[in-house]
């Protein structure tokens, strides 16, 4: 079985400055997807980027980017010019690309990141 | 309405009473799922759905019962539910060909509180 861990259970950075949480995780599988969710106290889980691990680019959304290490099976997250509405729990999750669900396989998520934004 | 929605989004019940959540998906998407978050856990996997089959459940109590009337609907019937329930139920839908890339869209959730 996979699993997933986020070492940091709670970040605080400066609005503007750069920020990165940190996940691993540990599977048996070459081809897998890797996922950050973001909830904010509305509770809404929202994808904030996602890579597949076949590519070998680190995947990037404007602020938002990963820095990908397949062989260390690490996936962190780093926002650049944190804003206040960046305040969120933050989720890493995997998922399997080639499980039993044909294609309906359900994510492993960490315990997540809360993250701080100092004004 | 878009994405993925949920209803009701919040619920108290006893532990003697019988209640459903609903999720529904307007994304065209093939598979749904129900996760439960509860209070320093992580999310966990309760019930699969891929084209109106269920593909797996993650031992799930029986008390919990899924349904999966089409690709856009996803209910979840609850009775005599223990206090420990209590938690956030999310629903999520995914595309499972190459073209979703593995991602699943969340709804907003259900706070259910078991008394």
């Amino acid at each position: 079985a996979q699993t997933v861990t986020q070492s940091q259970p709670e970040m605080s950075v400066q609005e503007a400055e750069t920020v990165t949480l940190s996940c691993t995780y540990d599977t048996s599988e070459s081809d897998y997807y890797l996922f950050w969710y973001k909830q904010p106290p509305s509770r809404q889980m929202i994808l904030v980027i996602r890579q597949e691990a076949y590519k070998q680019q680190n995947a990037t959304e404007n602020r938002f980017s990963v820095n990908f290490q397949k062989a260390a099976k690490s996936f962190s997250l780093k926002i650049s010019d944190s804003q206040l509405g960046d305040a969120a729990m933050y989720f890493c999750a995997y998922r399997s690309a080639a499980g039993s669900g044909g294609g309906a396989d359900g994510l492993t998520f960490g315990k997540g990141t809360h993250l701080i934004i100092q004004p | 309405e878009t994405g993925v929605t949920q209803t009701p989004r919040h619920l108290v019940m006893g532990m003697t009473n019988k209640k459903s959540l609903k999720c529904e998906q307007h994304l065209g998407h093939n598979a749904m799922y129900w996760y439960k978050q509860s209070a320093k856990k992580p999310l966990e996997l309760m019930f699969v759905y891929s084209l109106e089959e269920r593909v797996e459940n993650n031992s799930v109590p029986s008390r919990f019962s899924p349904e999966c009337p089409n690709s856009s609907h996803l209910f979840l019937h609850l009775h005599t539910l223990q206090p420990e329930d209590s938690a956030l139920y999310l629903c999520a839908s995914s595309q499972t060909d190459d073209s979703g890339k593995g991602t699943q869209y969340f709804g907003p959730g259900t706070r259910l509180t078991v008394l």
